[in-house]
């Protein structure tokens, strides 16, 4: 079976340091890979996605990057935090090749990260 | 552009009390998938229902029904009979047949309080 794997699941950073947090996925290829934040209080927002190794297409400008080293990781950074990176951070993924708009996100457990 | 509402921020009932969860989407595409998701306190999103644009027959699974109205564009959740455990946000999504990369769009999410 398919699982997904989110760390660290807790994070305190001050403003202007690095940020990486990283997903990996077992038990499947070529997934869709997904970084959603969710501000406190609010709904989902779409970060980044991926469609395969060095694919990166991004929603949101910000101050975040994303990268896909290998088919089943995906690691979300950021040379200088602000403020309001603070949130919970999710990774997800689906199938790729099933009909476009059906798949179903599995999301991992999600990285709560506070700026301070 | 997809959108999707839900205009109820948080409802507050008594356990053994039905509770109904509006969802209200846009989407200019003909083909297009509807979704629940449940996020407990433990911070991780369990997908419960997928639906789509074809199929507007209403669905129940156990407690959980789904009443899903493409005239009014509406795909709203009730839970029968609530528990305690059903205490969680829940969101509505949207996808559509041309979302590269399968992204869905979320709505603000209802937060669900069931009082024993």
């Amino acid at each position: 079976s398919q699982t997904i794997h989110q760390w660290p699941a807790t994070l305190v950073q001050p403003v202007g340091s690095p940020l990486s947090l990283e997903c990996t996925v077992e038990g499947t290829s070529n997934p869709n890979l997904y970084w959603y934040r969710q501000a406190a209080g609010r709904g989902l927002q779409l970060l980044f996605y991926s469609v395969g190794i060095g694919q990166i297409s991004s929603e949101v400008p910000q101050n975040l990057s994303a990268s896909r080293p290998q088919d089943r990781q995906f690691i979300l950074s950021s040379k200088k935090l602000l403020l309001s990176d603070s949130g919970f951070y999710l990774c997800a993924w689906s199938e790729r090749y099933s009909s476009i708009g059906a798949n179903v996100l599995t999301f991992g457990a999600g990285s709560r990260l506070t700026v301070l | 552009a997809q959108k999707v509402t839900q205009a109820q921020t948080e409802i507050s009932v008594v356990e053994k009390e039905d509770v109904t969860l509006d969802c209200v989407y846009e989407t200019r595409d003909t083909t297009y998938y509807l979704f629940w998701y449940k996020q407990p306190p433990s911070g991780e999103l369990v997908f419960l229902i997928r639906r789509n644009s074809f199929d507007e027959q209403n669905e129940i699974s156990g407690r959980y029904s789904w009443n899903f109205q493409k005239s009014t564009s509406s795909f709203n959740f009730t839970i029968t009979a609530s528990q305690v455990v059903d205490s969680a946000v829940y969101f509505c999504a949207l996808s559509d047949s041309k979302a590269a990369g399968n992204k869905l769009t979320f709505g603000g999410g209802t937060r669900v309080l069931v009082k024993p």
